[in-house]
């Protein structure tokens, strides 16, 4: 059982270049998101998912777009990076909406870390 | 819009008690969390609180108000383990916005 696992771990862009972020649950979860960190400023949700086929705005949604064409997967596109998106992004999974729940909480990844020069 | 506000860093000494608050000003209300970051690492899910009062778990404890839009979270017997950043974050807008404020940097001294 591998929890929410994020590929990659590091990267390096150059401005202008596209990317994906792979995110994986192995724990049948509904919910999945994407959130980034910035010094100063905690975590920031991007983009959500309710379920399979579906994906809801966050908090920052600009530069980026989402997929979730399977339930245990949810990925992160940047389709033309800018230095403003070099950060850590965590990617996250619960049962119910946010985690909400008594008995349910989100599920963080690693995190990765992009930096775009 | 919404406002979460929290103090930058705090200092504390093994074995002892600290409180970090957490005032939050959101468009409506539905349930505040405490996660715990290490550095360099994942968050991790401490306590939910969505009703007013006090919810205890081992040394952690976290209490709300939801009138005074503050929360607590009170950390006891300090461990070296524990320092770390702490996230207070509100689900707001009948669970339509997941909001972090900018996180408590506790460092934990002999």
């Amino acid at each position: 059982n591998a929890g929410v696992t994020q590929t990659p771990k590091f990267r390096v862009l150059k401005t202008g270049q596209s990317m994906t972020l792979l995110c994986a649950q192995d724990m049948n979860h509904e919910y999945m998101y994407w959130y980034r960190q910035d010094p100063g400023m905690g975590l920031r949700l991007i983009h959500y998912s309710v379920g399979e086929g579906t994906t809801a705005k966050g908090e920052v949604p600009d530069g980026y777009n989402v997929s979730r064409l399977k339930k245990q997967n949810f990925l992160l596109g940047l389709e033309s990076a800018a230095p403003s998106q070099t950060s850590v992004y965590f990617c996250a999974s619960s049962y119910s909406r946010f985690g909400q729940d008594s008995t349910d909480t989100q599920y963080f990844g690693p995190g990765t870390r992009l930096t775009v020069l | 819009g919404q406002n979460i506000d929290q103090p930058t860093e705090m200092t504390a000494t093994e074995g002892a008690i600290v409180q970090i608050n957490c005032t939050y000003q959101t468009s409506g209300f539905n349930g505040l969390f405490w996660y715990q970051q290490h550095a360099g690492e994942a968050p991790t899910f401490l306590s939910y609180n969505v009703l007013d009062g006090l919810e205890e778990k081992g040394r952690f404890s976290s209490f709300l108000s939801r009138s005074k839009g503050y929360s607590y979270l009170l950390l006891k017997e300090l461990q070296m383990k524990d320092s770390a950043s702490y996230l207070c974050a509100v689900l707001d807008n009948y669970g339509q916005n997941f909001v972090f404020g900018p996180g408590t940097r506790l460092s934990v001294l002999p």
